[in-house]
């Protein structure tokens, strides 16, 4: 089956670390996004990939980065920057910037 | 820039009534329109989506909605809620200009009482 995957499901981490979450689709999708989630606050974009190699900074991008090497990965690093880094993390793709936008099932980051 | 508006973050129906979820969205150019569910602790699904074809967009478990141009809408409705609705929904809007980003609305949680 086609899909995305992102793993793993909880993470927890110390703060001052940083960690990286997997997100890879094998939709053969060109585009790849990274939100996040807060309660009450909807899905804010951090960053998104039109094509491979390439990526822009979304709307909270401080404190994250990324890497497309590959079409089918699209890993984000939380670093130690990011001040509030405990959120639900959420990976997406789609054929193209527009169109419609496949979720994977999340992750959820707990640093203490 | 574009921007949806979603009325109401919070909305209660009875098991069989209709539950309508609003949309409002601000764009000025033909967007392409999208409704998503999320349950807790669970990525987004795909309900519907409006692509400059029919107004009235039927999607899945029963969803079904309608794109309004002149009121700049696309409420979400379902004649007869079940207690397997109760999740989030979310509006959100794509277009031409900015890569075509997709801009979402801040959600709206539905309860279906018994």
């Amino acid at each position: 089956d086609g899909g995305i995957t992102q793993s793993p499901k909880y993470l927890f981490r110390k703060e001052g670390q940083n960690v990286t979450l997997s997100c890879e689709q094998n939709l053969n999708h060109d585009a790849m996004y990274w939100y996040r989630q807060d309660p009450g606050q909807g899905l804010r974009l951090i960053y998104y990939s039109q094509i491979v190699n390439d990526f822009q900074k979304g709307d909270i991008a401080e404190g994250y980065s990324v890497s497309r090497e590959k079409k089918e990965s699209f890993p984000l690093t939380v670093t130690s920057a990011q001040k509030n880094p405990t959120a639900f993390y959420l990976c997406a793709s789609s054929t193209f910037p527009g169109d419609e936008q496949y979720f994977g099932p999340g992750t959820r980051l707990t640093v203490t | 820039a574009q921007s949806v508006t979603q009325l109401g973050s919070h909305v209660s129906v009875s098991e069989g009534a209709l539950v309508l979820l609003r949309c409002n969205y601000s764009s000025s150019v033909p967007p392409y329109l999208f409704w998503y569910v999320q349950y807790p602790n669970q990525g987004l699904q795909l309900l519907l989506k409006y692509t400059s074809a029919a107004t009235l967009v039927k999607g899945i478990n029963g969803f079904e909605a309608e794109f309004k141009k002149s009121e700049t809408s696309f409420h979400l409705t379902k004649p007869s809620a079940h207690m397997s609705d109760a999740a989030e929904y979310f509006c959100a809007v794509s277009g031409v200009g900015n890569f075509n980003k997709f801009y979402f609305g801040s959600g709206t949680k539905l309860n279906v009482k018994p």
